[in-house]
C-alpha cells in the first residue's frame, strides 16, 4: 500500500460545525488531491495541491478550503458543514500527470 | 468538459465466464486513461495506465485496451476474488497535476 493515511476514518458532526480532515503521506509525492465519492456521481475532485502552500480548486470546491504547510500533510476543512457534504472523502497522491494512489477514506456524516 | 461513461453499471459472472467492461470517454487531449479497482469500504487501488490508442496492459486475469474513444477491461476466467467495483478515469493533457475525471464504475460480482 502507498504510504497514505487519513484521519479520522469516521466522523459524525452537526450542521454548522467546522470539520477538518487530514491526509498524511510518507512517499514525498509533490501532488496531493481531495475527492468526494457519492452514489451516482463517482469520484469528484474538490481541491488539489502542487506543492507546499500551492493549491487550486477542483470541480466541486464550494464550501471547502485546503491547506498544505508541509509536503506530507494536506488538510481539508469544511468551514460550516452542511448535510450535502455527507460523503466519503478520499485523499490521493501522485508524482505528476501520472497515476494517483488513494488513501483509505474518511466517512463523514453531517446531521 | 471531460466525460467518462462506464457500462454496464453492474455485471454478474460465474467463475470462469470471461467478459469485458467498457469505458467511453471524451477529453480535450488525453494524457492517460486509468483503471482502478475498489473494494467495499476501501480506497481505489491502481491497476493500469494507458497512454495511446492501441496500447494494451495485462495483470493476471485482467487486460486493458485503449482506442481513441474507449477502453475495455477484459476479465479472463474470473474468480470470486475479482468481485469489486472497477473505475475508469481520464487525465487531460493540460497542466502538470493529474486532474482526473472518473466514471461511476462497473460493479462486478463473480459467483461460484
Amino acid at each position: 500500500d502507498a504510504g497514505i493515511t487519513q484521519s479520522p476514518r469516521h466522523k459524525v458532526t452537526e450542521t454548522g460545525t467546522p470539520v477538518t480532515l487530514r491526509c498524511h503521506q510518507t512517499e514525498n509525492h509533490r501532488y496531493m488531491y481531495w475527492y468526494r465519492q457519492d452514489p451516482g456521481h463517482g469520484l469528484r475532485l474538490i481541491h488539489y495541491s502542487y506543492g507546499v502552500k500551492d493549491t487550486d480548486k477542483g470541480e466541486v470546491s464550494d464550501g471547502y478550503s485546503v491547506s498544505r504547510s508541509k509536503t506530507e500533510d494536506f488538510l481539508l476543512t469544511l468551514e460550516s458543514a452542511t448535510s450535502s457534504q455527507t460523503s466519503v472523502y478520499f485523499c490521493a497522491i501522485s508524482l505528476g500527470g501520472s497515476e494517483q494512489f488513494f488513501g483509505p477514506g474518511t466517512r463523514l456524516t453531517v446531521l | 468538459e471531460d466525460q467518462v461513461t462506464q457500462s454496464p453499471e453492474a455485471l454478474r459472472l460465474q467463475e470462469g465466464e470471461s467478459s469485458s467492461l467498457n469505458c467511453s470517454y471524451t477529453v480535450s487531449g488525453l494524457r492517460g486513461l486509468f483503471w482502478y479497482r475498489q473494494d467495499p469500504g476501501k480506497g481505489p487501488e491502481f491497476l493500469f495506465t494507458l497512454y495511446s490508442a492501441g496500447e494494451e496492459k495485462e495483470k493476471e486475469r485482467l487486460k486493458a485496451t485503449l482506442t481513441k474513444k474507449e477502453s475495455f477491461l477484459h476479465i479472463t476466467a474470473p474468480k470470486p476474488e475479482d468481485s469489486a467495483t472497477y473505475l475508469c478515469a481520464v487525465g487531460p493533457n493540460t497542466g502538470t497535476a493529474s486532474k482526473l475525471t472518473f466514471g461511476t464504475g462497473t460493479r462486478l460480482q463473480v459467483t461460484l
